[in-house]
């Protein structure tokens, strides 16, 4: 199983441009995560997905959208780049509410100049 | 709301013990113990549930005190591997499996 996995890996963009993130998970997980990491900051929920169909804002969600069509799925967009959005995003999934592990992917490095 | 994890960083020696302590203001379902290295996904360690409960395998142990909505990972007799910076993650009550995580704890053990 190759678990959560993201694409692309690494992206450099320039203020304004969009782009999108994939994450898929081949674990039939219902929850799904998109987290963003930066130094000291620890990592900071933008959005999440507790089953198809359905998005829910985390901690940091403005300037981002995310969708969640197909249940192994969860995209995140970003519309209009900015460079405070130059960061580490990590996607994760989980099966169990409370008590599930959380999967992570290897992270997507964005840069935005 | 973020939880608060201290300490920020610590440096061990190999065999020495240590304890990171993570607080929330909410109350909480569970909590989850994850550690990443430099460059890395996170990788999980444990979940605690309310209730409680303490749990471990091998050198790592964790306790979850709910009334304090309070845990503390503690890892004794420390090797060099368990330098990384470990992150709590908690999920409040009603929270509806959003699991939000502090800003981490920075480990390094030494030789």
């Amino acid at each position: 199983n190759a678990g959560v996995t993201q694409t692309p890996k690494f992206r450099v963009l320039k203020t304004g441009q969009s782009m999108t993130l994939l994450c898929a998970q081949d674990m039939n997980h219902e929850y799904m995560y998109w987290y963003r990491q930066d130094p000291g900051m620890g990592l900071r929920l933008i959005h999440y997905s507790v089953g198809e169909g359905t998005t829910a804002k985390g901690e940091v969600p403005d300037g981002y959208n995310v969708s969640r069509l197909k249940k192994q799925n969860f995209l995140l967009g970003l519309e209009s780049a900015a460079p405070s959005q130059t960061s580490v995003y990590f996607c994760a999934s989980s099966s169990l509410r409370g008590a599930g592990e959380l999967f992570f992917g290897e992270g997507s490095r964005l840069t935005v100049l | 709301q973020q939880p608060v994890q201290s300490p920020q960083a610590v440096i061990l020696r190999e065999g020495e013990d240590a304890v990171i302590n993570c607080s929330s203001s909410k109350a909480l379902y569970s909590v989850h113990w994850y550690r990443q290295k430099h460059g890395e996904a996170p990788v999980f360690l444990m979940i605690l549930l309310k209730g409680g409960e303490q749990k471990g395998h091998e050198k790592i142990s964790a306790s979850f005190n709910e009334k304090k909505q309070q845990s503390s990972l503690y890892l004794t007799a420390s090797q060099l591997s368990y330098s990384g910076t470990y992150f709590c993650g908690t999920e409040a009550s009603g929270g509806y499996q959003k699991v939000t995580f502090g800003t981490g704890t920075k480990l390094q053990v030494i030789p």
